[in-house]
């Protein structure tokens, strides 16, 4: 069945970057688009970006727009989420999450970024 | 950006009750791309419904949602006790996908 494990969290300064990954099984990335959704503590979900199943074009919350890349490595069949000049209100846990064309359709139980000095 | 207003925010109800959670979004949701997602603590969502209607594998029966114009519900007929929670709309028609403030069901 699908499964989805992110990993790469943790703290980070303002203005700092990290990388977050989430390894998928039963089923492969490179033939299905993927989301990063953010839960930030206590509050709503946000949808962050999506990678559609082509692999080339990228769609971003304006809130992360330039700052944040979403890709996926077939051979690893992996996704990740590269972020840069991360800010205080970028803390929040990350979801990966298989897309049924752009349905959010299967979830990761999520990792937690926190910006903080 | 399409904005989707959930209400109420919060629901007190009594397991056997019926629970009638809203979402009104600010224009047209092409397609019926909407989605209910059910979240509890500690946990990721889990989806529920999409198409508006259609309820996702293993959902049972007292889940249903339904569209009106812009106008969303999602009903639980009979609430059981894993039913409390929070319940999120969603629309995936167009870029940025959003999601709704959120509805807690809580146990009176």
């Amino acid at each position: 069945q699908v499964q989805l494990v992110e990993s790469g969290g943790g703290v980070v300064q303002p203005g700092g970057s990290l990388r977050l990954s989430c390894a998928a099984s039963g089923f492969t990335v490179s033939t299905s688009g993927m989301h990063w959704v953010r839960q930030a503590p206590g509050k709503g979900l946000e949808w962050v970006a999506l990678l559609r199943y082509d692999g080339i074009n990228e769609y971003y919350a304006d809130s992360v727009k330039g700052r944040f890349t979403i890709s996926r490595d077939n051979s690893r069949n992996t996704l990740s989420l590269q972020m840069n000049s991360l800010r205080a209100e970028d803390t929040a846990v990350y979801y990966c999450v298989k897309a049924s064309g752009w349905l959010m359709h299967y979830w990761g139980q999520g990792t937690l970024v926190t910006v903080s000095s | 950006e399409i904005v989707l207003t959930q209400s109420p925010a919060t629901l007190s109800l009594s397991p056997g009750e019926r629970a009638t959670l809203s979402c009104g979004a600010s224009q047209s949701v092409s397609s019926n791309y909407l989605a209910w997602y059910q979240q509890k603590p500690g946990l990721a969502p889990r989806l529920l419904i999409y198409d508006a209607s259609t309820r996702a594998t293993g959902i049972p029966d007292r889940f249903s949602g339904s569209r009106s114009g812009t106008d969303f519900t999602l009903t639980i007929s009979r609430l059981e006790p894993e039913d409390f929670a929070v319940y999120y709309c969603q629309q995936y028609c167009c870029s940025p996908l959003t999601f709704g403030g959120g509805t807690k069901v809580e146990i009176k």
